[in-house]
């Protein structure tokens, strides 16, 4: 199956301070990117995604890159806020297999106000 | 639409009951998802189905662990018999259909699975 790796596990960031996550796999035929978040307590949720046709992609406070050819994808949050506390999981899904997607083990981010 | 619907949201149990769960997808999606999240082992995936039929099992831990999805509307995760280590928070997900304009996994709310 795909191999997904998350770094960091866990990251402390002062808030207003930039987060950068990164997400490494193994299959170069992926071919979607999300980003969830999962608060807690709660449900995982869709924050973030990218095809694999596009470079990057912004939402407000909240980007996600990618780099095919070194298969990594980043999330990244900029002037952070207390709210912005969670767990950050990136899904690649694999060409092959359509509908599944591969969750890495998650990224603890706490933000300090 | 109500979002992905789970039952029941909290169970305690006794070792050697059976538990059933349960999860209304989305209505249109094509795909559901059962996961188990632990601290130890995070999001894992058991089981999942397109159009009412399991396309890839080889998650479920073994044969205490069964799903079935008798229609598009309804399906059901049983443990029989349950052991204290399958104590953990299960989530149903759905989706629409892959390559759409759709990709996103809607998540239910969970249920909170505790076996003493």
């Amino acid at each position: 199956g795909e191999n997904v790796e998350q770094h960091p596990s866990t990251l402390s960031v002062q808030e207003g301070d930039s987060a950068v996550i990164k997400c490494t796999y193994s299959d170069s035929a992926s071919n979607y990117f999300p980003w969830y978040k999962q608060e807690l307590g709660k449900r995982p949720q869709l924050i973030i995604d990218i095809r694999s046709n596009v470079g990057e992609k912004k939402d407000q406070r909240i980007a996600v890159t990618l780099n095919k050819t070194a298969k990594h994808f980043s999330l990244h949050i900029t002037e952070t806020q207390p709210e912005d506390s969670a767990v950050y999981f990136c899904a690649p899904r694999r060409g092959s297999t359509l509908g599944r997607l591969y969750f890495g083990r998650g990224t603890q981010l706490t933000v300090w106000p | 639409d109500a979002g992905v619907i789970q039952s029941p949201r909290h169970e305690v149990t006794e070792m050697g009951q059976e538990v059933t769960l349960r999860c209304k997808p989305i209505s249109g999606h094509d795909y559901l998802f059962w996961y188990r999240q632990t601290m130890m082992r995070g999001l894992e995936l058991l089981i999942y189905f397109n159009n009412n039929v399991p396309i890839d099992d080889s998650g479920m831990p073994e044969d205490r662990f069964s799903a079935k999805m008798p229609n598009a509307s309804f399906s059901t995760l049983k443990i029989q018999p349950s052991e204290p280590r399958d104590s953990a928070v299960y989530f149903c997900a759905s989706s629409p259909l892959a390559g759409g304009p759709i990709n996103e996994q809607f998540f239910g709310p969970g249920t909170r699975l505790t076996v003493l």
